[in-house]
Parts: structure tokens; sequence; C-alpha cells
């Protein structure tokens, strides 16, 4: 069982459009973290939000962390071919700063 | 700086043999962490380690080990090789103290097929 939901598991949009990608979670984080994966390559860190209600702007990625800090979304405007990639999730916890992570959102942006 | 280094980038391994895979960063990181990731899931935490010396287990530690003997390295030791430990395999090191998280930054992975 994922501690970590993450939702869809896979999108498929035109260039554009705009999206959003869901991580929830019946569990409370200190924060939590969205990566972005390209094939062959490890995580790449996007952003960390830490206060309930936080709301993060990087470019055209929104990223929100639920009043909870149970949940988190990704929303981008306007997507890009550049951003297709494999986006996680992860929540840190407990001693050691460890990292749980989502299944992934694999987005694929067509031109 | 060369980051999170992880060698061998590719391996095949018999049912059985055994290897090390080799983890090491130059950034001064107390925080070292291995992670495996299957097809079509995110990382699952191996082992982890706050200092040299120091080590513990994460999620899915079973038919793995590590030492942590200085800063800079973090081997992973598969003694029995299953097919079940057929992943990819990331290494990640952050500088962290307690209580404040500061980011992971992840080596290139490890692909091992194990048949």
């Amino acid at each position: 069982t994922q501690l970590l939901e993450q939702s869809p598991q896979f999108l498929s949009i035109q260039e554009g459009e705009n999206l959003t990608v869901y991580c929830n979670s019946s569990s409370v984080f200190s924060s939590l973290q969205w990566y972005r994966q390209e094939p062959g390559e490890g995580p790449v860190l996007l952003v960390t939000v830490v206060t309930g209600g936080e709301v993060k702007k990087l470019k055209r990625l929104t990223f929100q962390f639920g009043d909870a800090r149970k949940d988190s979304s990704l929303h981008i405007t306007a997507a890009q071919p550049g951003d297709t990639g494999l986006y996680l999730c992860a929540g840190v916890r407990g001693y050691g700063n460890k990292l749980v992570f989502g299944a992934g959102t694999i987005l694929r942006v067509k031109s | 700086n060369a980051g999170v280094t992880q060698t061998p980038k590719f391996r095949i391994l018999k049912i059985g043999q055994s290897m090390t895979l080799q983890c090491a960063q130059d950034m001064n990181h107390n925080y070292m962490y291995w992670y495996r990731q299957d097809p079509g899931m995110g990382l699952k935490l191996i082992y982890y380690s706050v200092g040299a010396g120091i080590t513990d287990k994460g999620e899915v530690p079973n038919g793995y080990n590590v030492s942590r003997s200085t800063t800079e390295d973090f081997p992973l030791r598969l003694e029995l090789a299953a097919p079940s430990q057929t992943s990819v395999y990331f290494c990640a090191s952050s500088y962290s103290t307690r209580g404040v998280y500061n980011e992971q930054f992840f080596g290139p992975g490890t692909r091992l097929t194990v048949l």
C-alpha cells in the first residue's frame, strides 16, 4: 500500500494545455517535496513545501500544500514538450529525514 | 564537484551471486541514502545513514547490507542476488541537522538485472 497516493498515474496532453497532479495521504508530513525525473537519471528537486496552505510558484508550475499537511498538488499552466517526465511527490518524515515517495505521474506533452 | 557518483551504471547478475554497488559524494554531506525504483513505481528506501559509523534500515532492507566507514562513501551489498532485486538503485545525500530538512541530491543510478 502506498503511503502517498498520486493521481493520475499517466497523463498525455497537447502543448498549451493545463494540468494538475495530486498527491494524497492519510499521514501528516513535516514537509512535502516534488521531484521531476527524466529517463536514465535520478530525481531532481523542484520544490519543498513546509507550511499548511502554502503555495509556491516556479515559472509555470504552482505547488500547493494542504492545510492539514497531508496532501499536495502540482499545477502546470500551458504545458510544453520540455515538461515531459516523471513527477514524484515525496513526504519527509522522522529521524534521518527519510523520504516516502508516491508512485509517480508520467506526463507526456505532445507538440 | 562531482556530486553523487554511482558505479557501475549497469550490471547483470546470476541468481545467488553477490555484488557491491558503490556510492560516493564529495559535498561533505552527513546523511546518505539508498533507494530502489521498480518500473512504474516511486522510490523505496532501503537503508540510510546519518553519519559515519551509523546506519539504519528503511522500508525494504531485506537482502541488502550497508556500511559507512567514511563520510564520503556508502556502499550497498547484495549477498545472494534474487530476481526480485532487479531494479534501478539510487544513492542520495544531503546535509541535514535534527529538525531541519535539506535537499537530497541523487546519483545517476545503477540498473541491476538478476537472471
